[in-house]
């Protein structure tokens, strides 16, 4: 059983349009998060989402909306696509963080904006 | 500014030498620290963390860090490297503040294994 899933894999698109990504976890967190990697391979959080609530939404343009229907799902929604949007996006959940709980990450779903 | 520096972009050893991925932080408090590997195509995976305790923690794949207060440090270490283990390696820490729920990455480290 897969513990942090994302569909799709992979998603090429044209400039201007608009996409979304979901992201499913079944180790029953209540913390996820949204990252993008750029092909320099850095990684940079985008938001968070603990228990439905948004908790972290760092500096990403308002074309990028999340969404966290119940615990377990955070999909996020970006329209107006551009080709700066062009990376590596990363679903992550985690436990409480009471314990310095570790992060599970989903394989990833690949954008390519053209 | 609260961050994570991996000094180095690649490290080069030879198979069945040891290995050692450097990472020191800035980050106010005893945070967790942790390290991560991520294999071409894949997403992170979990390799160790320390909470408290001995500063050595021992991880998955012969993995072990050493945390060191006063330098505020955490290399990744393995006494025999694989060419299996050639990948990119990321460090992260988190604050213990209560209701602190970011993990803060360093650039990542490529590590190369050599045959």
């Amino acid at each position: 059983d897969t513990a942090v899933s994302q569909t799709p894999k992979y998603l090429v698109t044209q400039m201007g349009n608009d996409k979304s990504i979901k992201c499913e976890q079944n180790l029953g967190h209540d913390t996820m998060y949204w990252y993008k990697q750029d092909s320099k391979k850095f990684l940079k959080i985008m938001f968070s989402y603990n228990n439905k609530e948004l908790i972290i939404n760092e500096t990403v343009p308002n074309r990028f909306s999340p969404k966290s229907p119940d615990k377990a799902h955070l999909n996020l929604h970006i329209n107006s696509l551009e080709l700066g949007d062009s990376a590596v996006y990363f679903c992550a959940s985690s436990g409480p963080g009471l314990a310095g709980d570790e992060q599970f990450f989903g394989p990833g779903t690949r954008l390519t904006v053209l | 500014a609260q961050s994570v520096a991996q000094p180095e972009d690649q490290v080069n050893v030879a198979e069945g030498n040891p290995l050692t991925v450097k990472c020191t932080y800035s980050v106010s408090g005893n945070p967790y620290l942790f390290w991560y590997v991520q294999y071409p195509n894949r997403g992170l995976q979990f390799l160790l963390k320390y909470i408290t305790g001995d500063n050595l923690v021992k991880g998955s794949y012969g993995f072990e860090a050493e945390f060191n207060k006063s330098q505020t440090s955490f290399h990744l270490k393995k006494p025999s490297a694989l060419v299996s283990d050639s990948a990119l390696y990321f460090c992260a820490v988190r604050p213990r503040t209560s209701g602190t729920y970011k993990y803060i990455f360093g650039t990542g480290t490529r590590l190369k294994v050599l045959a």
